[in-house]
């Protein structure tokens, strides 16, 4: 089956910089790329998604970009805030029908 | 519109026992899945239920299963449990076709003692 992995496990930025996290995937036939945000205590929300058919993808400060040869893909955050702080989850579902793959989440703390 | 409802938000259990949750998607949605979510291993699927059939699984043992009503709504079994069992069980429901991600409930935390 298809595998997701996801780095890094933490990361750490200044209010105001980027942040940057990777996913790579292994079947090349998934088509579709979803990233979750979950806040402590807090259920997983959908934040940006980009299908296969896409190079990328921008929602205000927030970006997703897919190389579909590489097979992986990378969400943006630009102008980070603290709110920003959360673990995200990227994911890649397969083509067999709604099964996602998961990654093991990235913990992001934006320091005031 | 009501989102995805899972009861109960909190369970505790001792060792052996077993335990039902329950899971009600978003009105329209067809597919229910269910995730094991620990600090450890991440999201870990279990299986996803469409129109009443389980249509994926995942690599859990036996003990977990699960069942959808003609409602669309789902329920997850887990029998004889283990402390390892202990986690956030999240459903997500979806329309079911090639369309957008998951809308996920907010979970039931099962701890076994």
């Amino acid at each position: 089956g298809e595998n997701v992995e996801q780095h890094p496990s933490t990361l750490s930025v200044q209010e105001g910089d980027s942040a940057v996290i990777k996913c790579t995937y292994s079947d090349s036939a998934s088509n579709y790329f979803p990233w979750y945000k979950q806040e402590l205590g807090k259920r997983p929300q959908l934040i940006i998604d980009i299908r296969s058919n896409v190079g990328e993808k921008k929602d205000q400060r927030i970006a997703v970009t897919l190389n579909k040869t590489a097979k992986h893909f990378s969400l943006h955050i630009t102008e980070t805030q603290p709110e920003d702080s959360a673990v995200y989850f990227c994911a890649a579902r397969g083509p067999g029908g709604n099964q996602f793959y998961f990654g093991t989440g990235t913990s992001l703390t934006v320091i005031p | 519109k009501a989102g995805v409802t899972q009861t109960p938000r909190y369970l505790i259990k001792t060792r052996g026992q077993q335990v039902t949750l329950s899971c009600s998607p978003i009105s329209g949605h067809r597919s229910v899945s269910w995730y094991q979510q620990t600090p450890g291993q991440g999201l870990q699927f279990l299986f996803e239920y469409f129109s009443e059939t389980q249509r994926n699984k995942g690599n859990f043992p036996g003990r977990f299963s699960g069942r959808q009503f003609s409602n669309s709504r789902s329920e997850m079994n887990v029998s004889t449990l283990e402390l390892g069992d202990s986690a956030l069980y999240l459903c997500a429901s979806s329309l079911g076709g090639q369309e957008i991600g998951y809308t996920f409930g907010s979970g039931t935390r099962l701890t076994v003692v």
